[in-house]
């Protein structure tokens, strides 16, 4: 049973670029969450995702980043025009369905360096 | 919203010697309580949980307790090894509504050999 998959690993981007961070949650999960990371830092929570829908957005900011979750295929995390600041890793997680069924399993991360 | 303390940041053991990690929530509806181990580079990987109507539960070396009352749990590993050498996080969740963690600062643990 594969855990949760995230790719690319490693992305580096010039600043004004465009990344697009990819996760596909773990066989059985529709619930996906997004989180940053910094350097010597804890996880700050992004964005929360069930399949076609976006449940709470409140921790990713309003201009630049967007996320989905579409019916086929992975989430996306999508930064636009990026700057040094959004350098991070971005780990997503996924939990089941159901109700008490709250443990969030993380995927390995992908670490953005703006250039 | 809910604010999540953690203490220590930094804790260096003997090997052999228990740790002892605390961490204190805002929000008393918060009724999922997990902590993570993430070695460097690597993904947060759960270790243990609680729920608000456990008091105190354990897995092997690992333990956690929690006191509602307080809105305060803990981390225990006893009998500490190299290996648990690592940046440990506690977090907290709310059932209600969007179930998204909120974690503490992290506790940066040395197991000294």
């Amino acid at each position: 049973n594969a855990g949760v998959m995230q790719n690319p690993r490693h992305l580096v981007r010039r600043r004004g670029q465009e990344a697009r961070l990819r996760c596909s949650p773990m066989k059985g999960h529709s619930h996906v969450y997004w989180y940053r990371q910094l350097p010597e830092e804890g996880l700050k929570f992004m964005v929360y995702l069930q399949k076609e829908n976006i449940i709470d957005e409140s921790g990713m900011p309003k201009e630049r980043f967007s996320a989905e979750f579409p019916k086929e295929g992975p989430s996306i995390l999508r930064i636009q025009q990026v700057v040094r600041g959004d350098s991070a890793a971005y780990f997503c997680a996924s939990s089941p369905v159901g109700q008490g069924q709250n443990e969030q399993y993380f995927g390995p991360g992908t670490r953005l360096t703006v250039t | 919203g809910e604010n999540v303390e953690q203490h220590p940041s930094t804790l260096s053991v003997q090997e052999g010697d228990s740790a002892v990690i605390k961490c204190t929530y805002s929000d008393s509806a918060s009724n999922y309580f997990p902590w993570y181990k993430q070695e460097l580079g690597k993904r947060p990987q759960l270790i243990i949980d609680i729920r608000s109507n456990v008091g105190e539960k354990k897995d092997q070396r690992i333990a956690v307790t929690l006191n509602k009352t307080a809105k305060h749990f803990s981390l225990h590993i006893t009998e500490t090894q190299p290996e648990d050498s690592a940046v440990y996080f506690c977090a907290a969740i709310t059932l209600k509504g969007a179930q998204k963690l909120v974690f503490g600062q992290g506790t940066r643990l040395t197991i000294n050999p």
